[in-house]
């Protein structure tokens, strides 16, 4: 198994540019999220699935959004990407409530 | 609102020695438990879980306080490669939306 799997590891965007950061689980699991780090602060929850066809909002969703048409994969869309969106993203998936993350995906907004 | 709440550290620790750190939760309803290791610039990665009894792997004990609300982890012996931060999760089932991260202990131990 691989995992959770996240793509790009880096991107670098410009102000108001738009992106969609890619997570593929292949452990079968339904739930499934979105987190965004900032440096030297903890999880922020941005969206989550609790299946193919099922999302819902966390603590920070403004300016991105997210598709659930599978069970594997969970993208996470930035629309109008903004200086504040600059973070390390990490995508997870779960079962029984223990998380499996991805390697993330570092974002910088210039 | 249900908050979850570690000290942030950092914990100077020299190798082979012992160190605990604690988490304190707010919501009493808080159903499952489990600390997770991050290390610096890598994704957090599951340590263990919490169980009711406490629970032993190796050199980590993790250990439940339903009543003073809180969990806490011990490492034994410690060694260099224990540096990281170790984040606390606490769920109150119900989704995601349950489901609240710790903001992380920074642990260094030293040589």
């Amino acid at each position: 198994n691989a995992g959770v799997t996240q793509t790009p590891k880096f991107r670098i965007l410009k102000i108001g540019q738009s992106m969609t950061l890619q997570c593929t689980q292949d452990m079968n699991h339904n739930y499934m999220y979105w987190y965004r780090q900032d440096p030297g602060m903890g999880l922020k929850l941005i969206y989550y699935s609790v299946g193919a066809g099922i999302t819902d909002k966390g603590e920070v969703p403004n300016g991105y959004n997210v598709s659930r048409s599978t069970t594997e994969d969970f993208p996470l869309r930035l629309e109008l990407a903004a200086p504040s969106q600059t973070s390390v993203y990490f995508c997870a998936s779960s079962r029984d409530g223990e998380q499996y993350f991805g390697p993330g995906t570092r974002l910088t907004v210039t | 609102r249900k908050e979850v709440e570690q000290d942030p550290g950092p914990f100077n620790v020299p190798e082979g020695a012992t160190v605990a750190f604690n988490c304190t939760y707010s919501n009493s309803a808080s159903q499952s438990f489990f600390w997770y290791r991050q290390d610096c610039r890598k994704e957090p990665k599951l340590l263990m879980s919490v169980y009711s009894s406490g629970n032993e792997d190796g050199r980590f004990t993790a250990q439940l306080n339903r009543a003073s609300q809180y969990i806490s982890l011990l490492i034994r012996d410690s060694k260099l490669s224990d540096s990281a931060t170790y984040l606390c999760v606490v769920t109150s089932g119900g989704g995601a939306d349950g489901l609240t991260f710790g903001k992380g202990t920074h642990l260094i131990i030293q040589p």
